[in-house]
């Protein structure tokens, strides 16, 4: 079965380090990967996504993420997290060759970033 | 501004009454789709409509019903709610690898 796996419920990061929220897929072909935010009692916000081209892709607020081929990982990084960073964080892909809207979501991660 | 609008934005129903959960956007897309979020599950599809008077069933179509009547609007139905959909439900509108999503509709059904 086609699934997006977040490994960790929650991240905890001091302001100021890095953060990586991580990401792997298990779908067939090459799938397009997303990364969405959520803010409390927010909608969905668009971060990133990767289509093709260059493994790194650099987003919203300074936010980036590497696709690994061979991993089958789409991480999430910043270099120097925000308080105001601490949201819901979602990985998403879509299956190529199926419905143009069929996004395939993870669980969930959520960040907390401490001053 | 793009935009996809869900209405209402909270609400408590009891078992069995009818709802409907509105959704509008306004990029002409073709592409919508009904989610519900619920802890620890991430975001599922409920159902999707490819455009006027096309809809199909996504992972977790059961209790649920839709229409689309026109392009602009795909309203979700509950016939007869029940617990279980207690959720947080959210609209997308879709183009390409473009996805645009509501703001949320936080259903409570006691």
């Amino acid at each position: 079965a086609q699934s997006v796996a977040q490994p960790e419920d929650q991240v905890n990061v001091a302001e100021g380090n890095p953060l990586t929220v991580k990401c792997t897929y298990s779908v067939s072909g090459n799938p397009y990967l997303f990364w969405y935010v959520q803010y409390p009692n927010r909608g969905l916000q668009f971060l990133l996504k990767y289509i093709t081209g260059d493994n790194l892709v650099k987003g919203s607020y300074g936010f980036e993420a590497e696709f690994n081929k061979s991993q089958t990982s789409f991480h999430l990084k910043k270099p120097s997290a925000l308080v105001s960073d601490s949201a819901l964080y979602f990985c998403a892909v879509r299956v190529p060759g199926g419905s143009q809207g069929n996004l395939i979501f993870g669980k969930g991660t959520k960040l907390s970033v401490k001053p | 501004e793009a935009q996809v609008t869900q209405n209402p934005r909270y609400l408590i129903t009891v078992t069995g009454k009818k709802l409907t959960v509105t959704c509008s956007q306004n990029m002409n897309h073709e592409y919508m789709s009904w989610y519900r979020q619920d802890p620890g599950l991430g975001l599922r599809q409920i159902y999707y409509s490819m455009n006027v008077e096309v809809t199909d069933k996504g992972d977790v179509p059961e209790g649920y019903k839709v229409s689309r009547k026109e392009k602009r609007n795909f309203p979700l139905i509950l016939e007869s709610p029940s617990p279980n959909q207690t959720s947080l439900y959210f609209c997308a509108s879709i183009r390409g690898t473009e996805a645009f999503f509501g703001q949320g509709t936080r259903l409570t059904v006691v």
